[in-house]
């Protein structure tokens, strides 16, 4: 079972509204949580990173939120873009093993006009 | 460009051939990382590489899967006896160490036919 869930599989919305995308975790303890953006065909490219420590986390219209209790994180884009379609790709790290990166399937996006 | 390189782009082979791949890390990166990922899914560990030591190799990478960094810097993946099964897109991703943001190449795209 993989270990690192996200959720929608899926989404589709209109150019310039907001979004959300869930990951749920069950890595523990963990050292830190990653974000990225993977477009079709090219590599991840990483939009946020935080350790466990942290709640919150911005890059632009990106923004993270941890909450190491439930063991749930959210991606939230705001003022979506046609460039933002891409997957969303959550990634976990194992305490005392920063080098095991537990993928998500990630969320495929798709902003229309 | 001063990013993670990845040759070739797209590799098709034959059943049954060797193929190689190259992984140019960013310099002075120590921490260097093979990935595979098939379509709909997140990124698989295969091994991982501090400067020229194989620190960890996954279940994923059987005998027929070798990787090599000899000198510390670039990386080498070869795949002996190419199955259909090794379809899909290998990456590499590096850092400069444990916690700190590890960046991806543009990944080898396999088609084993």
């Amino acid at each position: 079972k993989n270990q690192v869930e996200q959720s929608p599989q899926s989404l589709i919305i209109l150019e310039g509204k907001n979004c959300t995308l869930q990951c749920n975790y069950t890595v523990s303890p963990f050292s830190n949580l990653r974000w990225y953006k993977q477009d079709t065909g090219r590599g991840p490219v990483s939009l946020t990173i935080m350790t466990f420590s942290e709640n919150t986390k911005s890059n632009g219209r990106y923004t993270a939120t941890l909450d190491a209790d439930t063991k749930q994180s959210s991606l939230h884009i705001t003022a979506s873009q046609l460039s933002d379609s891409a997957s969303y790709i959550c990634v976990v790290s194992p305490l005392g093993n920063n080098n095991d990166m537990r993928f998500g399937a990630g969320t495929r996006l798709t902003v229309k006009p | 460009d001063t990013g993670v390189s990845q040759n070739p782009r797209h590799k098709i082979t034959k059943r049954g051939q060797n193929v190689t791949f190259r992984c140019d890390p960013i310099s002075e990166h120590n921490r260097l990382y093979w990935y595979r990922q098939t379509l709909g899914q997140g990124p698989e560990f295969l091994t991982y590489f501090q400067n020229e030591a194989q620190l960890e190799k996954s279940r994923l990478l059987s005998d027929r899967f070798s990787a090599e960094r000899p000198k510390g810097s670039f990386s080498t993946l070869e795949i002996q006896r190419t199955e259909q099964g090794d379809s899909a897109m290998y990456l590499c991703a590096s850092s400069l160490e444990e916690n700190t943001e590890a960046f991806f190449g543009q990944g080898t795209r396999l088609t084993v036919v």
